[in-house]
């Protein structure tokens, strides 16, 4: 059965403060893992990463997947209150062709 | 690129009332669709997909079924609400080409089952 674990599930920090969200995911027949940001309505796309050890960046915000440890991280600097909001990780089997998503993680950033 | 239409936005049912929801899709043709369940600040819990019209696959045992009467329309069911059907419901379909495992999403029904 196709798994993706996220941690924490919930973090609440400071704004300006670093933070680092966790993924690891079973998934068979691995295409791609995907970050997502969820604020009160539909997830919006953050990256979709397929190669080891290449970063994606956007702004604040950047992620890496890592193969080898079936893992990905997703990674905020100098955090914000518009960050605030829930990051879903999915992993996508080529095999049952659909997403697998985790519990997600609830970040809270306090003035 | 393809665009996802879902309706209503919100809705309050009470128990043992029936359920409806759709989802329409443009910009694309036969799309696999998705339905997607996510309780209270958790994750998304795959429901139903479907690869064609009335194809329709079930992911896990629950008081819901799911429709596909036409290639680009895809209906979430209850003939009885239970109070644990109360949640956010999503209805997703893949991108296209390098975009084919990203999921593309409605905006999504908040239901509340008093």
């Amino acid at each position: 059965e196709d798994k993706v674990v996220q941690s924490p599930l919930s973090l609440v920090v400071h704004e300006g403060d670093t933070v680092t969200l966790n993924c690891s995911y079973e998934v068979t027949n691995f295409r791609s893992l995907l970050w997502y940001k969820q604020e009160k309505k539909a997830p919006t796309f953050l990256f979709m990463l397929t190669s080891s050890g290449i970063e994606k960046k956007s702004g604040r915000l950047s992620s890496i997947l890592d193969k080898k440890e079936l893992s990905s991280i997703l990674n905020i600097t100098a955090t914000q209150t518009g960050d605030s909001a829930i990051y879903l990780c999915a992993a996508f089997s080529g095999s049952a062709r659909q997403l697998t998503f985790g519990s997600g993680t609830q970040l809270t950033v306090l003035p | 690129s393809q665009t996802i239409h879902q309706w209503p936005a919100t809705l309050v049912q009470p128990v043992g009332s029936p359920l409806s929801l759709e989802c329409t899709v443009e910009g694309t043709s036969n799309p696999n669709l998705y339905w997607y369940r996510q309780a209270a600040g958790r994750g998304l819990q795959l429901l139903f997909y479907s690869v064609g019209i009335g194809q329709i696959s079930s992911e896990v045992p629950q008081n819901l079924s799911a429709s596909r009467p036409q290639d680009r329309q895809f209906i979430l069911s209850s003939k009885k609400l239970l109070l644990s059907d109360s949640g956010f419901y999503l209805c997703a379909c893949p991108g296209r080409g390098q975009r084919d495992t990203e999921a593309f999403f409605g905006q999504g029904t908040r239901l509340t089952v008093v």
